[in-house]
């Protein structure tokens, strides 16, 4: 059985950076098609993808952020972190991290999101 | 990008109607798409991938179809438990793209 979860602050200052971490079980990262990506949504509007970490550890990110984020994976502990710098009140949203499906970067199980406040 | 439209933003339809939402493509593409569910306060759940292959646990009244840049998500006999808003994504090119999403409720 597949969960995610994530966990970080919920409170952020404008230029602070954001750290996320999602712990997994009941799948490993680094097993052949594996994946997990980071995903937002602010508060009525849709979702938008952010980053995917892949079983050999390549690594995507959406161009309109690519500067500002770093998904990284720390195997022994099934967690996979994404950081954001540079936060600002727009990037209030909720952050999701989802598993990816083995054949296509589509995700198929997902973290319960957490909301993500960015004010001073 | 690919940019991915869907229709209608919102639509009103009672238990037992048929609903279809439609996803265009600006590009087209080879049915790397998937879609999703999602109630208020929820995570997203998968629906559907590969345009038309149906999730492990998902009630055969959702179906899919399309190919190239129009997609089709029908809703079948709906149900209660089905009023919530639904997401085209496309997985054929980076970056990964989402639609804006259609909102079912209740008329």
């Amino acid at each position: 059985q597949i969960t995610l979860k994530e966990s970080g602050p919920t409170l952020v200052k404008p230029t602070q950076t954001l750290t996320l971490t999602c712990t997994f079980s009941g799948f490993s990262v680094t097993t052949t098609g594996e994946g997990v990506g980071w995903f937002r949504q602010p508060p009525g509007k849709a979702l938008e993808w952010l980053a995917l970490l892949y079983w050999d550890d390549g690594e995507r990110y959406s161009p309109s952020l690519s500067s500002r984020l770093t998904i990284t994976q720390d195997t022994s502990k099934n967690q996979v972190v994404l950081t954001m710098t540079n936060m600002d009140p727009v990037d209030t949203a909720t952050y999701y991290c989802a598993h990816k499906e083995i054949s296509m970067d589509i995700f198929d199980f997902w973290g319960q999101g957490t909301l993500v406040t960015v004010s001073s | 990008d690919i940019q991915m439209t869907q229709s209608p933003s919102s639509v009103s339809a009672s238990v037992g109607d048929t609903v279809t939402i439609t996803c265009r493509a600006s590009q087209g593409f080879s049915s790397w798409l998937a879609w999703y569910q999602q109630k208020p306060g929820k995570a997203p759940t998968l629906l559907i991938y590969g345009a038309s292959t149906l999730q492990s646990g998902v009630p055969s009244r959702f179906s899919g179809s399309g190919s190239g840049t129009d997609y089709t998500l029908t809703i079948s006999r709906l149900q209660p438990e089905d009023f919530a808003t639904y997401y085209c994504q496309q997985a054929a090119r980076f970056p990964l793209t989402f639609g804006g999403g259609t909102k079912v409720d209740s008329k």
